[in-house]
């Protein structure tokens, strides 16, 4: 398996435009997450889906984030409108039967950098 | 507190013992990691412990857990120039979130 991937792995948009990331999980895993990573805020949980329903999205900011999984080898994370404090470096993980019970590692994707001027 | 805690920064001389250091918030964790990210790339599970137990040793990794105090560190030993990335903490908390620290980021000094 080619692991976690995710495109754009970088991504320039103008302030006001609409952005979609995307992810393919690892065949197999049912948690697919998604997170987004700045200097000043670290590494933050914006959603995760388990066998491709949203379970908590709590972590998602505004109304402007939106998550989908329409099946269980893709993922979209949307922003629309995009604003510059949207930049960061966004990241999918899958990970089998969660995290919470044995050792099932989260494996993450490289991210997509996004800039939003 | 909310949120897992580490210090931003480490800095290290080379063949110098390296101890990050991360403080948690469940104290019903099961499992506790530590996530590396080297510059451009995602996360990689680097090591976990058990909440049973107190200590693990991996080649120059070594990682203690004091559960009482909710505290965790890691320590390599002997730093090499390519250990110097970003180190995060993490916990699996019991509705199968996982919550991460805000990493550490280790430089090495020649």
């Amino acid at each position: 398996d080619a692991g976690v991937i995710q495109s754009p792995r970088h991504e320039v948009t103008e302030m006001g435009q609409e952005v979609t990331l995307r992810c393919k999980p690892i065949s197999g895993h049912d948690y697919l997450f998604w997170y987004r990573q700045t200097m000043m805020r670290g590494l933050e949980l914006l959603i995760y889906f388990n066998n491709n329903v949203p379970i908590d999205d709590s972590g998602m900011p505004e109304d402007r984030f939106s998550a989908k999984m329409p099946n269980a080898s893709f993922s979209t994370l949307k922003i629309q409108p995009s604003e510059p404090r949207d930049s960061a470096v966004y990241f999918c993980a899958s990970s089998s039967a969660g995290t919470g019970r044995k050792n099932t590692e989260a494996f993450f994707g490289q991210g997509t950098r996004l800039t939003v001027v | 507190g909310e949120d897992v805690e580490q210090s931003l920064f480490l800095s290290v001389r080379e063949g110098d013992s390296s101890v990050i250091n991360c403080t948690y918030t469940d104290s019903s964790s099961t499992y506790l990691y530590w996530y590396k990210q080297e510059p451009g790339a995602g996360l990689q599970l680097l090591t976990y412990i058990f909440s049973n137990m107190d200590m693990k040793q991996d080649q120059r990794l070594t990682v203690l857990l004091n559960k009482k105090d909710k505290h965790l560190s890691l320590r390599i030993a002997d730093t090499q120039t390519g250990d110097s990335a970003i180190y995060f903490c993490a916990e699996s908390i019991s509705n199968n979130d996982m919550r991460f620290g805000a990493g550490t980021r280790l430089t090495v000094k020649p």
